[in-house]
């Protein structure tokens, strides 16, 4: 079955440095990948999108990579500041599935000064 | 200026009972959907309707009846609650299409507690 796997461990990190958040699925085809942030009592918000034929994507602070022979995407927060803290998901469509998304459970981020 | 808006934030009643969630956006988008957050956070999807059809219909029980009166509107209404109906529900809409990015907008969520 379709699997989509995220660091299910708060990820703590101290101002200034770089988050790396890790996105893995299995048995799954994405035509693309989407990051989402969400915080607590709210909806998520759409980040950013990365398809099957991109490697790499950049939005401000924001880096995604997508390695589709690993069944992988890396989202990194650069120079992370606090109000960078909050829950971040990752979202995979498949190419027989138009507008159907599926994530995992997201991995809350901690920023501290 | 809301772009997607659920009514309401908070619902709490009793088993057994039925009850509706109401959903609007403004943005112009063809296609809404219900998702189900559980206390394990896990967003699965529920329904999809694009311009007023059904598009996607989980494995959700059929006490679950979404309704779209108009391609701006979503409602979700569940018939006989159980304790295990109790989570947060989001409505989304997007714009799908091979040149559009499909970023799916996400209203503030109905948290609904089953007594």
């Amino acid at each position: 079955s379709q699997k989509i796997e995220q660091n299910s461990e708060a990820l703590n990190i101290q101002e200034g440095k770089t988050a790396t958040l890790t996105c893995n699925y299995t048995n799954y085809s994405p035509a693309y990948l989407q990051w989402y942030r969400q915080d607590p009592g709210r909806g998520p918000v759409f980040l950013l999108l990365i398809r099957e034929n991109e490697k790499e994507k950049r939005k401000e602070r924001l880096k995604v990579t997508f390695d589709t022979t690993l069944k992988q995407s890396l989202f990194h927060i650069t120079a992370s500041q606090p109000a960078d803290s909050a829950t971040y998901l990752c979202a995979l469509d498949g190419t027989d599935s138009w507008g159907k998304l599926q994530f995992g459970a997201g991995t809350q981020v901690v920023v501290t000064p | 200026d809301t772009a997607v808006s659920q009514t309401p934030k908070y619902l709490v009643t009793q088993m057994g009972n039925d009850k509706s969630i109401k959903c609007e956006q403004n943005l112009g988008h063809d296609t809404m959907y219900w998702y189900k957050q559980d206390s394990k956070k896990f967003l699965k999807i529920m329904f999809s309707y694009n311009n007023k059809e059904l598009i996607i219909n989980e494995t959700v029980p059929n006490r679950f009846s979404p309704k779209s009166p108009d391609k701006a509107h979503l409602n979700l209404h569940i018939n006989s609650l159980e304790l295990g109906d109790s989570a947060v529900y989001f409505c989304a809409s997007s714009q799908p299409g091979t040149t559009s990015t499909n970023e799916q907008f996400f209203g503030p969520g109905t948290r609904l507690t089953v007594l």
